[in-house]
């Protein structure tokens, strides 16, 4: 079984660019979450989607972040425009359901952004 | 104060030894404790999770709960070169949102 494969795995743009992650969970896997770690910093959680509808976004920094999970499959983080903060390694997880059980999410290996 | 609190490290200890990892929280809503193993360049990889209070152990792995406390721990037996890596403890409620510690990064020699 593959686990949740993330693209790109390194990024550097420049400052004002665009950027797109994506994310693709683990087949079957209905949860999917964005994390993401600054420099020096935590895991921080971004987001989780249930299927394709956004179940909690508390952790989103500001507007200039766009995450998407059309047909409930792969998901898509954009940055637009980058700021030098963004730079850091974005995580992406999924688990299969919401009980606790077990309560195994599987991470990615994350994609590094390094904005210049 | 962040709500949960891990030593940076790093940890160095000879292999064979036994090492304790540890994390300190302030919400008392947590009820599920995950430690994950991360090393360089990788995702995290989950290790272990208990629920409430009380101890699990899976092989060298031991984690301990206290919640009167607010305080958890990875025990690792008979440490190994290859246990080298960044252990991270992750928090949460029961809804799925993981809060995580810095993460402390251990050095096992040869």
């Amino acid at each position: 079984e593959a686990g949740v494969t993330q693209f790109p795995s390194h990024s550097v743009i420049e400052k004002g660019q665009t950027v797109t992650l994506r994310c693709d969970p683990i087949s079957g896997h209905d949860n999917l979450y964005w994390y993401r770690r600054v420099m020096g910093k935590e895991i921080k959680f971004l987001l989780h989607f249930v299927k394709e509808s956004k179940q909690d976004e508390s952790g989103m920094p500001n507007n200039r972040f766009l995450a998407e999970r059309t047909g409930g499959t792969y998901s898509t983080l954009k940055v637009q425009p980058a700021e030098l903060e963004d730079s850091g390694v974005y995580f992406c997880a999924s688990s299969r359901d919401l009980t606790n059980s077990g309560n195994t999410i599987y991470f990615g290996e994350g994609s590094w952004l390094t904005v210049v | 104060q962040k709500e949960v609190e891990q030593d940076p490290g790093p940890l160095s200890v000879p292999e064979g030894a036994i090492v304790s990892l540890n994390c300190t929280y302030s919400n008392s809503a947590f009820q599920y404790f995950m430690w994950y193993r991360q090393y360089s360049r990788k995702g995290p990889e989950l290790l272990m999770y208990t629920y409430s209070s009380g101890n699990k152990e899976d092989g060298r792995f031991t984690a301990q709960v206290d919640k009167s406390s607010k305080y958890i721990s990875l025990f690792i037996r008979d440490s190994q070169p290859s246990d080298s890596a960044t252990y991270l403890c992750a928090l949460n409620t029961g809804f799925q949102k993981l809060v995580f510690g810095t993460g402390t990064r251990l050095l096992v020699s040869p």
